[in-house]
């Protein structure tokens, strides 16, 4: 069946550090890959998307480029601050699936400190 | 306020009892989901509804039951709660637009704990 690995947290930052994130996942297809984020004490939202091989999704500084080769989606932010403390989840959509159902990885815990 | 928005946001029961999770929303969408998280293992789905009349088992639906009593509203129930259903639950919404272009909308989430 299908599934996402992510790596394992939490990763604890400095101000403007660099972030890298790694994501690969495993499915039949085409999937479409998403990164969403939750935010303390609140629901997960979209952060960015990728449709298709080699194309980048970007969002706030955050960039994921979709390697089929690799089956990875690896996401990246050149300096990350503070409010970027949050929980990170990859995700999955089967290509086809008529309905909104996401394969999620395990989440990856990011504390920034000033 | 929230669009999606869920109720309670904690709650503490003990094994054996009946618990319902409810969930509201104020964005339009025909399509609702409940989805569980735990630690280490990301977000499963549970059951989702394309509409009022259309209800359907994810991928963990044993030992819970919904209910869609209005396009606006879906609701989560344990028959009778086990430890093992400890967890982060969610609820989120979409329509054929964001379905398509795979952007759940989710509440804030509702923290069960039984003991």
């Amino acid at each position: 069946g299908d599934s996402v690995t992510q790596m394992e947290g939490p990763v604890t930052l400095s101000e403007e550090a660099f972030l890298t994130i790694n994501c690969t996942y495993t499915a039949t297809g085409y999937p479409s890959l998403f990164w969403y984020v939750q935010y303390p004490g609140e629901g997960l939202q979209l952060l960015l998307k990728a449709t298709k091989a080699d194309d980048k999704g970007s969002n706030k500084g955050f960039e994921a480029t979709y390697r089929k080769e690799t089956t990875s989606f690896h996401l990246e932010k050149g300096s990350v601050q503070v409010s970027d403390s949050a929980v990170y989840f990859c995700a999955l959509r089967r290509g086809g699936t008529s309905y909104g159902k996401l394969t999620f990885g395990q989440g990856t815990i990011l504390t920034v400190h000033p | 306020d929230a669009d999606v928005t869920q109720t309670p946001r904690n709650r503490i029961t003990k094994t054996g009892k009946r618990i319902m999770l409810e969930c509201s929303q104020t964005k339009g969408h025909d399509r609702m989901y409940w989805y569980r998280q735990d630690p280490g293992l990301g977000l499963r789905l549970i059951y989702y509804s394309f509409d009022v009349k259309d209800i359907n088992k994810g991928e963990i639906s044993d030992g819970y039951s919904v209910s869609r009593q209005a396009q606006a509203k879906f609701s989560l129930s344990l028959e009778s709660a086990i430890p093992n259903q400890t967890a982060l639950y969610f609820c989120a919404t979409s329509d054929l637009s964001s379905t398509n272009t795979g952007e759940l909308f989710f509440g804030e989430g509702s923290r069960l704990t039984v003991l």
